[in-house]
């Protein structure tokens, strides 16, 4: 099943908090898991990604974690900021097929 | 480097009328993929293209929608007979080889009236 389920739909956080978004995939062939970032008006933008090699993948406030065993991956941030606040989307992707699968997407809000 | 490029940012058609997306890739990328977005459906995949060929065009409608890529430097996205549910933001990204971290342009949003 190429599907890639995300959780939650939406968020609020309080600045300076952690946020945590989950996603979760069926298709074992799928190795390779970008997070993308987006603003209002704009395309997404790459924010970090992590192959099924490796289990935690860190930039900045930034941080994924995946787990194999369970199909499951996750992005941290630390000290969530107001500019935080957009959509983010985990997507999958498997060498053979090159074409991403996309999560449904959890908007973001973070709060002074 | 000025990203993908994509143009008109905006486009408003009235049912029945035909629409064409450009996409400029990014310079020397070799793949080229077309997405839509939509609240409902969020980031579907339509067709990727690999130097230039068709690869991957399983997520199009057949009927009305196609998509080329004449040189590399510019991919079109047509949609012919427009429908109310064709609106969406029709999203143009590229990769410099196939499984490369992928880069989106700003997305046309088409409005159909």
């Amino acid at each position: 099943q190429q599907q890639v389920r995300q959780s939650p739909q939406s968020l609020t956080v309080w600045e300076g908090g952690t946020t945590v978004l989950t996603c979760s995939y069926e298709d074992s062939t799928f190795n390779y898991f970008p997070w993308y970032q987006q603003f209002p008006g704009e395309g997404p933008a790459l924010l970090i990604s992590i192959l099924s090699v490796s289990d935690k993948k860190e930039d900045g406030r930034f941080t994924t974690f995946f787990n194999k065993r369970e199909k499951k991956l996750s992005l941290h941030i630390i000290d969530s900021q107001p500019g935080d606040s957009a959509t983010y989307f985990c997507a999958a992707r498997a060498s053979s097929f090159s074409k991403l699968v996309f999560g449904q997407g959890t908007s973001l809000s973070v709060v002074p | 480097n000025a990203g993908v490029i994509q143009t008109p940012r905006h486009k408003v058609t009235g049912k029945g009328q035909e629409a064409t997306l450009w996409c400029e890739p990014i310079s020397g990328h070799s793949a080229v993929f077309w997405y839509r977005q939509t609240i409902v459906q969020g980031l579907e995949f339509l067709t990727y293209f690999r130097n230039q060929a068709p690869i991957d065009d399983s997520g199009m409608p057949k009927e009305r929608f196609s998509a080329q890529m004449p040189n590399q430097s510019h991919s079109t996205l047509k949609i012919q007979s427009t429908q109310p549910q064709d609106s969406a933001v029709y999203l143009c990204a590229s990769s410099l080889f196939l499984n490369t971290e992928v880069f989106f342009g700003k997305g046309t949003r088409l409005t159909v009236v």
